[in-house]
């Protein structure tokens, strides 16, 4: 069973802030949100990880409800390099030989 | 930051022959090591765990014995795909997790740039 929902595709201008959306009801409380996202014919890169508080790096932000049912990744100024499918996913802490189990994801267009 | 290597990066075999994919993690030791398969328009899936010193585990419907894995070093997993078909033609990805990670709460994977296999 699939344990996040993701829209399938999603559009944003270049220069916009893009805010991909992602739905995990069932989340348990040692599990991590996570995100990857892919670019045409590579392996996934790492863009942000978060538990419970909001989080932010170079590349994005990470907003998660305070009930965790749900985080959204904002991308602040998307730019054309940006388009990729975006995974979300979740997996449980200190669990190091586990691997990540990746969903359909969302595929974001970026247009100038 | 950690950095996994693999190669080749792609690879055109004839029907019938073994090809050997390797994965390299650059800068840290890795005791485990994930492969993955993606087929065009799809997501990864998860072939089998790699796993130094000891036997692969691999997931439901995967051939143990037609993608044979090797986890010989703690920076090195070979997945050798045999009597390759057509059907095989895929794109081949790993992953490792960095031992002693400061954030040793979370699993976080760093990803290969992935392995391009064409049969004819």
């Amino acid at each position: 069973d699939a344990k996040t929902t993701q829209p399938t595709s999603m559009d944003c201008a270049e220069g916009r802030a893009a805010n991909l959306p992602c739905n995990h009801s069932t989340i348990s409380g040692n599990e991590y949100v996570y995100w990857y996202r892919q670019i045409h014919s590579q392996g996934p890169q790492y863009i942000i990880h978060g538990l419970k508080n909001n989080e932010t790096n170079e590349m994005a932000s990470l907003i998660i409800t305070e009930d965790r049912k749900s985080s959204t990744l904002i991308l602040p100024h998307a730019t054309l390099r940006d388009t990729a499918v975006y995974y979300c996913i979740v997996s449980p802490l200190n669990q190091a030989g586990t691997a990540l189990i990746f969903g359909k994801g969302t595929t974001l267009s970026v247009s100038s | 930051g950690a950095v996994v290597s693999q190669h080749p990066s792609w690879v055109i075999c004839k029907s019938g022959t073994s090809v050997k994919i390797e994965c390299r993690s650059l800068d840290f030791q890795a005791t485990t090591m994930f492969w993955y398969r993606q087929f065009p328009k799809q997501s990864l899936m998860l072939m089998a765990t790699s796993n130094e010193g000891s036997k692969a585990t691999y997931e439901q419907g995967v051939e143990k014995d037609k993608f044979l894995i090797n986890h010989a070093s703690l920076t090195l997993s070979t997945l050798t795909v045999t009597s390759a078909h057509p059907e095989d033609s895929s794109f081949y990805i790993c992953s490792a997790r960095e031992q002693g990670r400061a954030d040793s709460g979370a699993n976080v994977l760093t990803f290969g740039a992935g392995s391009r296999l064409t049969v004819l």
